[in-house]
């Protein structure tokens, strides 16, 4: 089985903090996708990438940044925590024309 | 731009009651579109996919979806829900030439009773 594994579950930092979010997937996928999901709003893409040190922004990159070095590791980062960053953050990464996601993680900015 | 919209957040239903979730989305163009399931505290994971052939696919555990062209629509049934379905499901959407974008709905909360 495919896996993602989000270095966290639960996060809590203050408002201006630089916070990383890792992901790392063992399946040697090309796509890698960062998310966030809120009630009400389904799940919005932040950014993806499609190769190593290849990105492409999604429908809401501001205020986030991404680094993938490695093929199996998309980090996602928050340059300057805000509280409307507050969110449940997925990671997925795609294969066989379908997505696999990782348990997210909930971040909470105080 | 493209959008999915699913148009019940919320539904309530008993045991052996029939399910039935609305999907549209906003593209003139081609499509393939997924569902994807959350049950509580676990991945998002796949249920069902389109991309071509019969209109109407199935998925696991008894679901199904029919892809109407023309109503721009992708809407999930299954014939009899079960306690065990209770679970967030999002309706999603890539569109050709879209880098693998995938676009989703906001959700709907199933909530099954015994």
């Amino acid at each position: 089985d495919v896996k993602v594994t989000q270095s966290s579950r639960y996060l809590v930092k203050r408002t201006g903090e630089k916070v990383f979010l890792e992901c790392v997937q063992d399946m040697d996928h090309e796509n890698m996708f960062w998310y966030r999901q809120d009630p009400g709003l389904g799940l919005r893409l932040i950014y993806f990438s499609y190769d190593v040190k290849m990105k492409e922004k999604g429908d809401i990159p501001e205020g986030y940044s991404v680094s993938r070095e490695k093929k199996e590791r998309f980090s996602l980062i928050l340059e300057s925590a805000s509280t409307n960053q507050t969110s449940m953050y997925l990671c997925a990464s795609k294969g066989n024309e379908k997505l696999f996601f990782g348990s997210g993680t909930q971040l909470s900015v105080l | 731009a493209q959008s999915v919209s699913q148009h019940n957040h919320h539904v309530i239903l008993s045991e052996a009651a029939s399910l039935e979730l609305g999907c549209n989305y906003s593209y003139g163009g081609t499509v393939n579109l997924f569902w994807y399931v959350q049950y509580p505290g676990q991945h998002l994971q796949l249920l069902l996919k389109y991309f071509s052939g019969d209109p109407l696919v199935k998925g696991i555990k008894g679901f199904e979806a029919e892809f109407i062209k023309s109503k721009f629509s992708f809407n999930l049934r299954k014939p009899s829900v079960q306690w065990s379905d209770t679970a967030e499901y999002f309706c999603a959407v890539t569109v050709s030439g879209g880098y693998n974008k995938l676009i989703f709905g906001a959700g709907t909360r199933l909530a099954v009773h015994p």
